[in-house]
């Protein structure tokens, strides 16, 4: 079975400063890993994906990932926080293998607030 | 804008009564995935159905069932319903499956009194 682990459900940094969120994950199978973000009142929006090609992952509005196998992590960071980034992250893992349907299993999510 | 829509927005309603949520996928999405947001169980995947046939189950209960019309919507119907059912629940579509995006709805928030 598959799994995903948010460290921290709340993060909090300065404007300006740098953001971390924590993801690890659980696969007995290559897995595909996402990054979602969730704005207040909406749907969840696709920040970057993972699928078994760069391990380093660029995604929208400045953010990136990195995976790690021996690590098992899949953690998101950006340089800079701006307060538009204020928001809910979703880590989530999908089974790479052959019969992948692509159903997510999510993490908890973590909730990341920006200080001006 | 996902091109996913979702009907209704908002839904209140009391125990033990059915309720029926849709969902129209993004045009060219053959997938379509059903998610449940709740304070104390978090995003969980329901189920999936691509080109018209289930292809994937999750945490769903047996009160809740769902089906894709061949127009490609959805729709999930949930059944005796529950205080414990009020929840987000999302529509998500994607072109199929494996790593292709899945494109989020707004949602529709179930309340259960």
């Amino acid at each position: 079975a598959q799994s995903v682990t948010q460290l921290g459900s709340h993060v909090s940094v300065s404007e300006g400063a740098l953001v971390l969120l924590r993801c690890n994950y659980s696969s007995s199978v290559p897995p595909y890993l996402f990054w979602y973000v969730q704005y207040p009142n909406q749907g969840l929006q696709l920040l970057l994906k993972y699928t078994s090609a760069a391990t380093l992952v660029k995604g929208i509005n400045g953010f990136e990932a990195e995976f790690k196998k021996s690590e098992t992590s899949f953690h998101l960071t950006k340089p800079s926080a701006h307060m538009s980034d204020a928001a809910e992250y979703f880590c989530a893992v999908s089974d790479g293998g052959s019969s992948n349907t692509g159903k997510l299993i999510f993490g908890q999510g973590t909730t990341l607030q920006v200080k001006p | 804008d996902s091109g996913v829509t979702q009907t209704p927005k908002h839904l209140i309603t009391a125990t033990g009564q059915r309720v029926t949520l849709r969902c129209s996928p993004r045009s060219g999405d053959l997938s379509v995935y059903w998610y449940q947001q709740s304070l104390d169980q978090g995003l969980q995947f329901l189920i999936q159905y691509y080109n018209g046939e289930e292809r994937a189950k999750g945490n769903i209960l047996e009160r809740f069932s769902a089906q894709q019309f061949p127009d490609l919507h959805s729709e999930l119907n949930l059944s005796s319903l529950e205080l414990g059912d009020s929840a987000l629940y999302f529509c998500a579509s994607s072109l199929s499956g494996g790593d292709n995006e899945q494109f989020f709805g707004p949602g529709t928030r179930l309340t259960v009194l």
